[in-house]
């Protein structure tokens, strides 16, 4: 059974503060890692990743997946509130998402 | 107008009843997605559909039944409803070549069944 875990499952920071939000998988015929935003309702699409080791990078957000080691991290620097958000993580086979439980992160002005 | 809708938004029924709820997408993608979303559980697959005559149970699909009316068109049925099937439901669709694993989801419908 394809499995994804996330963690931590929740954070709290201030403002200004850097986090990373960790995501490992255990996907029979893996194909790619996605990463997800939350707010109110629909996830939204955040990155792709299918590559070990290349960075992706968008604003103050970047992700990277380790093939090997068969994980990857969400980092987002310098946190602003509209940040708060659950982040989901989901690994891909055959066209199938496995979701992670997701990491609720809650940034404090 | 939004690529993915779903009807209705919010339903309340009680214990026994039937529920339909619809998904539709203008994105022109084949592959459409029923999920549901429970708190510390993030999104389970429900069903799949590749195209408009194939039909795949994912992880939780007892209980629930679905129909692909069209290329645009993935209805997800409840055929007697239970409280434990209180929950968050997503339709999502993704392209069928190019990029087939990103999926674009829809607004979502809160379910409660009393």
């Amino acid at each position: 059974e394809d499995k994804v875990v996330q963690s931590p499952l929740s954070l709290v920071v201030h403002e200004g503060d850097t986090v990373t939000l960790n995501c490992s998988y255990e996907v029979t015929n893996f194909r790619s890692l996605l990463w997800y935003k939350q707010e109110k309702k629909a996830p939204t699409f955040l990155f792709m990743l299918t590559s070990s080791g290349i960075e992706k990078k968008s604003g103050r957000l970047s992700s990277i997946l380790d093939k090997k080691e068969l994980f990857s991290i969400l980092n987002i620097t310098a946190t602003q509130t509209g940040d708060s958000a659950i982040y989901l993580c989901a690994g891909t086979s055959y066209g199938k998402l496995t979701f992670g439980q997701g990491t609720i992160l809650t940034v404090h002005p | 107008d939004a690529d993915v809708t779903q009807t209705p938004r919010n339903r309340i029924t009680k214990t026994g009843k039937r529920i339909m709820l619809e998904c539709s997408q203008t994105k022109g993608h084949d592959r459409m997605y029923w999920y549901r979303q429970d708190p510390g559980l993030g999104l389970r697959l429900i069903y799949y559909s590749f195209d408009v005559k194939d039909i795949n149970k994912g992880e939780i699909s007892d209980g629930y039944s679905v129909s692909r009316q069209a290329q645009a068109k993935f209805s997800l049925s409840l055929e007697s409803a239970i409280p434990n099937q209180t929950a968050l439901y997503f339709c999502a669709t993704s392209a069928g070549t190019g990029d087939p694993d990103t999926q674009y989801f829809g607004p979502g419908t809160r379910l409660t069944v009393l």
